[in-house]
Parts: structure tokens; sequence; C-alpha cells
């Protein structure tokens, strides 16, 4: 079975600040997807960013990158240049290969709060 | 395209009664799961549904039974619910197989059981 730990309960940043979630995880799989969810106040899951384990290339999705260490088993979340509209929880979610069909795995979240 | 809908959006039962919360995706989606969050928790697995015709326990199936109607349907059903069932329930999808496996996901049902 897989863990997945995200050590930051809460965070808070000033507008316009970079900030960096953190993310572990523990698997013995070798094929995974990594992925970063964000839930605002709606509770809507919308999806932020997904990492292919197989991939040396950290994803990118505008102002959204990740650092993926699969030696570390890390997948760390880079928020740059914060918006009030990323005010929300953000959970990070491990998916094995292949299919997936089998369901996410999700942390416990962070709670980001960006200040104006 | 509506994606994945839920209902309904909210719903208080008591203690013992039954219902059924109902999921259908309109992106031709072979997959579709159930997952519940409580406080302070991320999902949770309920049930899934690799394809039409099999369903599967996640991590968290006791006190709940699925059903894969068709390839657009499933439904989560509470036979007789209790206290420690009060959750948001999420339904999400995904069309499944290689490059294919984001999930998507419904806006949820709040479910409070006294």
């Amino acid at each position: 079975a897989q863990t997945v730990t995200q050590s930051q309960p809460e965070m808070s940043v000033q507008e316009a600040e970079t900030v960096t979630l953190s993310c572990t995880y523990d698997t013995s799989e070798n094929n995974y997807y990594l992925f970063w969810y964000k839930q605002p106040p709606s509770r809507q899951m919308i999806l932020v960013i997904r990492q292919e384990a197989y991939k040396q290339q950290n994803a990118t999705e505008n102002r959204f990158s990740v650092n993926f260490q699969k030696a570390a088993k890390s997948f760390s979340l880079k928020i740059s240049d914060s918006q009030l509209g990323d005010t929300a929880m953000y959970f990070c979610a491990f998916m094995k290969l292949p299919g997936g069909a089998d369901g996410l795995t999700f942390g416990k979240g962070t709670h980001l709060i960006i200040q104006p | 395209n509506a994606g994945v809908t839920q209902t309904p959006k909210f719903q208080v039962l008591k203690t013992g009664q039954s219902m059924t919360l109902q999921c259908a995706q309109d992106m031709n989606h072979n997959s579709m799961y159930w997952y519940r969050q409580d406080p302070g928790m991320g999902l949770r697995l309920i049930y899934y549904s690799a394809s039409e015709g099999t369903t599967d326990k996640g991590e968290v199936p006791n006190g709940y039974n699925v059903s894969r109607l068709n390839k657009r349907e499933f439904s989560l059903r509470l036979e007789s619910a209790a206290p420690s069932q009060t959750s948001v329930y999420f339904c999400a999808s995904t069309r499944g197989g290689a490059g294919q496996e984001t999930q998507y996901f419904g806006p949820g049902t709040r479910l409070l059981v006294l």
C-alpha cells in the first residue's frame, strides 16, 4: 500500500510571493503518477498538475511547477507570483500504474492562505 | 458537456435510514470512483468500478454498497446510515489507459447523519 504525507497543515504568504508545498510518499511501485489537486471553499477538486514517475523533467503549468525527486520520494509544488485566488486546500495524490483503475491515495492536505 | 454530476448536493439523514447517492458522467469514461472526505483528512477511496460491470472495494468500504448501472452511472448506497458516515462524498471518473488516467471529480455531496 502507498502512503502520502503532507507535513504542512497550513501556510500563509503575501500576494505575489512564491510558496512551496511539500509532499513525500512511500511506495514499492516503480510506475506511477503524482498529482496536486486544489480544493477551494466551493469544495470542487481541481487538478493543478501531474507528474509521470518515468519522466525526469519536472512538470510545469503556468505559475505552478513541481520538484520531483524520485529517489527521495519527494514531490513538492511551487506556486510563483501567488494570487488571492490560490487560497485553497492543496492535496498531493498518488496513483499506481498501469491504468490507475484502483484510485488515488491522498495526503491530508495543506491549507494555503494568500494574504493581500 | 457537464462532466461529472452528483445528486443530491446536501442530505440530512437519521441514524438507520437508507439513501442512494447518484453519480453520472458524460465523458465516456471507463472507470468511476467514490471517495469520502472527512475534516482534516484527504479523500479516501470507498469503492471503484474499473469498467462497466465490475466493482471493487477501496480503503473504507464498510457500510456501503455500489452499483455500476451502466457506463455513465455509478451509485453509492448507505443501507443503514450511521453518524460515522457524516462526510462529504465525491464521485470521480477517468477514461483509463495509458496517458488517460487523470481523474475528474464531481462537486460533492455533503451528508449529515444525526
